[in-house]
């Protein structure tokens, strides 16, 4: 079944180090999106890109930086990490199309910044 | 930009009961409407949608409904049981095809909890 795959699952890392979390699909799909997950705050965006050329800051972009380095790859970076991005971060896509706009999301990469 | 408030936050219900989940959106240009289901260690999935030329949308024991004028819409859970216990999350989006469509604007989410 084509999916939407996250690495690495869960990571620990300290404050200051850099840190890049990649998403990967088999869906075809030209459009991902990257989301952090904290309680009690829904979901919210990062970063997304509609294709390989095209990278759009979301809601809560500062301290992060992305790169699409193809069509299925989609990776998010934090240079120096701090102790408040520790969160659930998911990866999603979705297909490209006036009609089509269900997200299909990762399993998601819990990370934890000491 | 696009703000979506949801409540409650917490919802415990008896198995067979009603559950219903409300949210409000800011931006009148939105017109998607979509539901996610997120399990406990589970990533989101989409439970059901709406589109803004619609007032009222089913699929089984689920159903949501859109008022387009109070721009709010909400989620309603029948005769629930105990797997329906998760995370809910309505989100609001402008659907289309160019680069300002489809991002999605999350609620904080509702934690249902279905007692036997």
């Amino acid at each position: 079944d084509a999916d939407v795959t996250q690495t690495p699952r869960n990571r620990i890392t300290k404050t200051g180090k850099r840190i890049m979390l990649e998403c990967s699909q088999t869906k075809g799909h030209d459009r991902m999106y990257w989301y952090r997950q904290d309680p009690g705050l829904g979901l919210r965006l990062i970063y997304y890109s509609f294709d390989v050329k095209d990278i759009n800051k979301g809601e809560i972009s500062d301290g992060y930086s992305v790169s699409r380095q193809a069509q299925a790859k989609f990776s998010l970076s934090l240079e120096s990490a701090i102790p408040n991005q520790t969160a659930l971060y998911f990866c999603a896509t979705m297909a490209q199309g006036l009609t089509v706009n269900e997200q299909f999301f990762g399993p998601g990469t819990r990370l934890t910044v000491l | 930009g696009e703000n979506v408030e949801q409540h409650p936050s917490t919802l415990s219900v008896q198995e067979g009961d009603s559950a219903v989940i409300k949210c409000t959106y800011s931006d009148s240009a939105s017109n998607y409407f979509p539901w996610y289901k997120q399990e406990l260690g589970k990533r989101p999935q989409l439970i059901i949608d709406i589109r803004s030329n619609v007032g009222e949308k089913k699929d089984q024991r689920i159903a949501v409904t859109l008022n387009k004028t109070a721009k709010h819409f909400s989620l309603h859970i029948t005769e629930t049981q105990p797997e329906d216990s998760a995370v809910y999350f309505c989100a609001a989006s402008r659907a289309g095809g160019g680069t300002s469509y489809g991002k999605l604007t999350f609620g904080q989410g509702t934690i249902l909890t279905v007692h036997p």
